[in-house]
């Protein structure tokens, strides 16, 4: 198994630009979502996913889109890039159970920056 | 929403010695996860412990799920142990995992 899986490693964007940031998963998971770290702080939620279709938003979400037309991926969107999106950006994955999220499983990260 | 804080914000030790971080909540919880960010940005799942006591080697944590805080302990600590350790506790519906700013930790030889 590849795990999670993030094209590109490494972006630069000029300001007003757009792009999307790939993930993808093959562990079946039903949940999915987005993070970005910043220098100093930990992880913040941006959007996740519960299943195809389904989607939801975290703590820092303006400024994206996603969407989830299949269960193993998960792309976001930035639709008019700006220096205050300058970050590095996980995509995560996971089981869902009664409980609660189970292990989340993180890929490798895209590191932003936008001039 | 609910808050994390985690303690020490750094630590600095030698190989060989053994250390506490800690992780405080401000709200009940069904889920805590510890993560450790090594050097090179990869983020890994250590524990999986919303409450009671699990080790996995040299690390252990423990969750007091009732008094709202979890500890993670490292013995023996190894330069490769360096890195940031993070926790992450559950919000919002059981679908929101909010993270703790992190323990940054310098292991030396």
């Amino acid at each position: 198994n590849a795990g999670v899986t993030q094209t590109p490693k490494f972006q630069v964007l000029k300001t007003g630009q757009s792009m999307t940031l790939q993930c993808a998963q093959d562990m079946n998971h039903e949940y999915m979502s987005w993070y970005r770290q910043d220098p100093g702080m930990g992880l913040r939620l941006i959007h996740y996913s519960v299943g195809a279709g389904i989607t939801d938003q975290g703590e820092v979400p303006n400024g994206y889109n996603v969407s989830r037309s299949t269960t193993e991926d998960f792309p976001l969107r930035l639709l008019s890039a700006a220096p205050s999106q300058t970050s590095v950006y996980f995509c995560a994955s996971s089981s869902r159970t009664v409980g609660g999220l189970e292990t989340q499983y993180f890929g490798p990260g895209t590191r932003l920056l936008v001039l | 929403g609910i808050q994390v804080e985690q303690s020490p914000p750094d630590l600095i030790l030698q190989e060989g010695a053994n250390s506490t971080l800690r992780c405080n909540f401000s709200d009940s919880v069904n889920n805590l996860q510890w993560f450790h960010q090594n050097p090179w940005g990869q983020l890994i799942n250590l524990f999986y412990i919303p409450s009671g006591t699990k080790q996995n080697g040299r690390l252990s944590a423990t969750t007091v799920a009732t008094e709202r805080y979890s500890l993670l302990y490292i013995s023996s600590s190894q330069t490769t142990d360096s890195g940031v350790y993070f926790c992450a506790v559950l919000s919002g519906g059981y679908n929101k995992l909010i993270f703790g700013a992190g323990t940054r930790l310098a292991v030396h030889p």
